[in-house]
C-alpha cells in the first residue's frame, strides 16, 4: 500500500515563475493537508482539502498561492510569481474519509522548493 | 491561535544517556502527536496520545499527555545514535478541521557514539 506520494522531490524555479507541487494521497484517503516548513522550523498548516472542496485555507498566504484537489488526479499546490521567501519544504498529508476526532494524518516526503 | 512550545530546541548527548523533550501550550488539544523527521524526509508518526494523563511506551520511548491535555513529554531511555533526528510534537484541536495540526518548532537531537 503506497504512502503519500509527492512530486517532484526537488524543484528549482527562478523568481517570477510558477511552481506546481503535486500530492497523491494514500489509497482510500480523501482528505489532504498542505504544510510548509522553513529551515530549522516546525511545520505550518496551509490548507485542508477534500475532493473538489477547500475546507480550511486559513494558513494560505492571501496572494499567489492556491490549492485544489480535483475529483480525479492529485492535489495541486500552485505558487505563482515565486519569490525567494517561498523557498521551503512543502509537505502533503492525507487522512481517511471517516474523519472524526484524533484522525491520524500521514505525511509524504515533501517537495523542496528553491527559488533562485 | 494555538501555539506549541517545544524545549529544548537542541539536545546533544552521549550514547546511553536519558533525555526528555517537552511540549507545552496554553491551549487544550483533543490529541497530541509526536513525529520524528530525518533530513530530507517527511515526518513519521511515532505516537498519538488522546486521554489526559495517558502514558504510552514505544520500546525505549515513553510519551505522556498532561492531565489538562495542554502539554506532553517524550522521554528516551538509553539513547542510541539511531535516535538522532528532529522530533516534533503536534496538537490537533479537532472540531471541523480534523487533522489540521499545530506543530511545535521541533527538537534537534544528536546522540554521539
Amino acid at each position: 500500500n503506497a504512502g503519500v506520494m509527492q512530486n517532484p522531490r526537488h524543484l528549482v524555479r527562478r523568481r517570477g515563475q510558477e511552481a506546481r507541487l503535486r500530492c497523491s494521497p494514500m489509497k482510500g484517503h480523501s482528505h489532504v493537508y498542505w504544510y510548509r516548513q522553513l529551515p530549522e522550523e516546525g511545520l505550518k498548516f496551509m490548507v485542508y482539502l477534500q475532493k473538489e472542496n477547500i475546507i480550511d485555507e486559513s494558513g494560505m498566504p492571501k496572494e499567489r498561492f492556491s490549492a485544489e484537489f480535483p475529483k480525479e488526479g492529485p492535489s495541486i499546490l500552485r505558487i505563482q510569481q515565486v519569490v525567494r521567501g517561498d523557498s521551503a519544504a512543502y509537505f502533503c498529508a492525507s487522512s481517511p474519509p471517516t474523519g472524526g476526532l484524533n484522525t491520524e494524518a500521514f505525511f509524504g516526503q515533501g517537495t523542496r522548493l528553491t527559488v533562485v | 491561535t494555538q501555539l506549541l512550545e517545544q524545549s529544548p530546541q537542541f539536545l546533544s548527548i552521549q550514547e546511553g544517556e536519558n533525555l526528555t523533550v517537552y511540549c507545552n501550550s496554553s491551549s487544550v488539544f483533543s490529541s497530541l502527536q509526536w513525529y520524528r523527521q530525518e533530513p530530507g524526509e517527511g515526518p513519521v508518526l511515532l505516537v498519538t496520545v488522546v486521554t489526559g494523563g495517558e502514558v504510552k511506551k514505544l520500546k525505549r520511548l515513553t510519551f505522556q499527555f498532561g492531565d489538562a491535555r495542554k502539554d506532553s513529554s517524550l522521554h528516551i531511555t538509553a539513547a542510541q545514535p539511531g535516535d538522532t533526528g528532529l522530533y516534533l510534537c503536534a496538537g490537533d484541536t479537532g472540531g471541523t478541521s480534523y487533522g489540521k495540526l499545530t506543530f511545535g518548532q521541533g527538537t534537534i537531537l544528536t546522540v554521539h557514539p
